[in-house]
This record gives C-alpha cells, structure tokens and sequence, in this order.
C-alpha cells in the first residue's frame, strides 16, 4: 500500500532537547495528521493542520502545513520521558469521491532521562 | 474518553476457525470507518474502508472474502477474519472518521492464529 516518507526513523534524544520530524510525499494533500501511538495501543490524535502553510501548536508540540501541500513537519520542545512513542504522520487526500488516509512509516521517540 | 471502541482488545484463536472484531463509535455517527493492519514495528496498513449501508472498498492486495467487512450501523463496523491462519495474526486497528476529516482510532485487536 501507499506510505509517506517520514524522518527520521528512530531518535534518541536527552530529557529537555527539542525533536523534529518531518514527513513528504510526492502527492498533494488536503489534510495532514499527526499520531502518537504507544506500544500495543492505537494511534491517538495530536494535531490536525487543514491549510497549506498553517501552523498549529498543541502545548510543547507545533505542526505546519507544507506550502507545497506535499510535506508536513512536527516540532516537540522541551522533550520528556512520557513523550516516548512512535509518531506517525497521515495525509488525507480524495479519490473517486472517497476519502483515504496514507500513513507515515512512523519516527521511534526515546528520550533519555 | 474514548471516542472509538474496539473489542476484543486480544484473541486467540484455532488455524481455521473465523474471528470477528467489533469497532463501535461512542460519541457520533460514522458513515465510513477504516479497517487497519499493522505489524511489529511497522506503519499502518489500509486495510479497507467501510461504508454504512454499503459494500466496503478494499485495497489492492487485501482478499475481500477472506476478510468480511460489515457496516450495518451508523455506530457499528465489525472485520471477521475467516479460516484464519498463522499469517493473519497482527494488530488490527479501526478508525472512523470524524468532523474535519479526523479520523480516530479504536485501541486495536491484537490476533493470534495458533
């Protein structure tokens, strides 16, 4: 199936750095998602950007719209430990009248006390 | 709370026999879900799109009588994994899709196939 480029893959950071993401595409987007899913559990929404070049902020984490509406990125500032997780990204776009997600293949997030 | 609740949350079942897995949305009416796979480590994978009232749209790839897709509610969405085999055990995620074109997610169904 169709996946987003997203990256890095894995991060190690130390408690208090912030973390950055990014996820692209070849394709245009009408609506970019951003997940965090911890182990053995479902996706949990963070943020939802709807307009390219928006930037939106979610308390430590900020989201923005790519102007190309081919590109999505993730800040966290000020990391800890419970931000640990895999974060997914997910474009929305439509086909045929239908609506489809495509999902990110996911950043692996440890931080470090 | 939840907005998307998934049952059972783990099975195990006999090479063989069928499951079905129940995605329900507690708060809303959801005329299209989507049906997720996931393995170890790995992103999500579009299983197929459920549509109330309607046949589902699978993706290319996914057997369409192997795994049974049903939306007979507007609350209500159940995947049954028939003649299950050992390959078919996964994490299988549900999402419905929301107001703004958000889509929430059930907390998955792990299957095992012994």
């Amino acid at each position: 199936g169709q996946q987003l480029n997203q990256s890095p893959q894995s991060m190690f950071i130390q408690e208090g750095e912030d973390v950055s993401m990014n996820c692209t595409s070849s394709s245009i987007f009408n609506t970019w998602l951003w997940y965090k899913q911890d182990p053995g559990e479902g996706p949990v929404l963070l943020i939802a950007l709807y307009k390219a070049g928006e930037l939106t902020s979610n308390g430590r984490l900020t989201a923005q719209f790519g102007i190309t509406r081919k590109d999505s990125f993730l800040n966290i500032s000020a990391s800890i430990p419970s931000d640990v997780g895999i974060y997914f990204c997910a474009g929305q776009l439509t086909t045929s009248g239908t609506y489809k997600y495509i999902f990110g293949t996911g950043t692996r997030l440890k931080v470090l006390a | 709370g939840a907005v998307v609740s998934q049952h059972p949350s783990w099975v195990i079942c006999k090479s063989g026999t069928s499951v079905k897995i129940e995605c329900r949305s507690l708060d809303f009416q959801a005329t299209t879900m989507f049906w997720y796979r996931q393995f170890p480590k790995q992103s999500l994978m579009l299983m197929a799109t459920s549509n109330e009232g309607s046949k589902a749209t699978y993706e290319q790839g996914v057997e369409k009588d192997k795994f049974l897709i049903n939306h007979a509610s507007l609350t209500l969405s159940t995947l049954t994994v028939t003649s299950a085999h050992p390959e078919d055990s996964s994490f299988y995620i549900c999402s419905v899709l929301a107001v703004g074109n958000t889509i929430y997610f059930g907390e998955g169904s792990w299957l095992t196939v012994v």
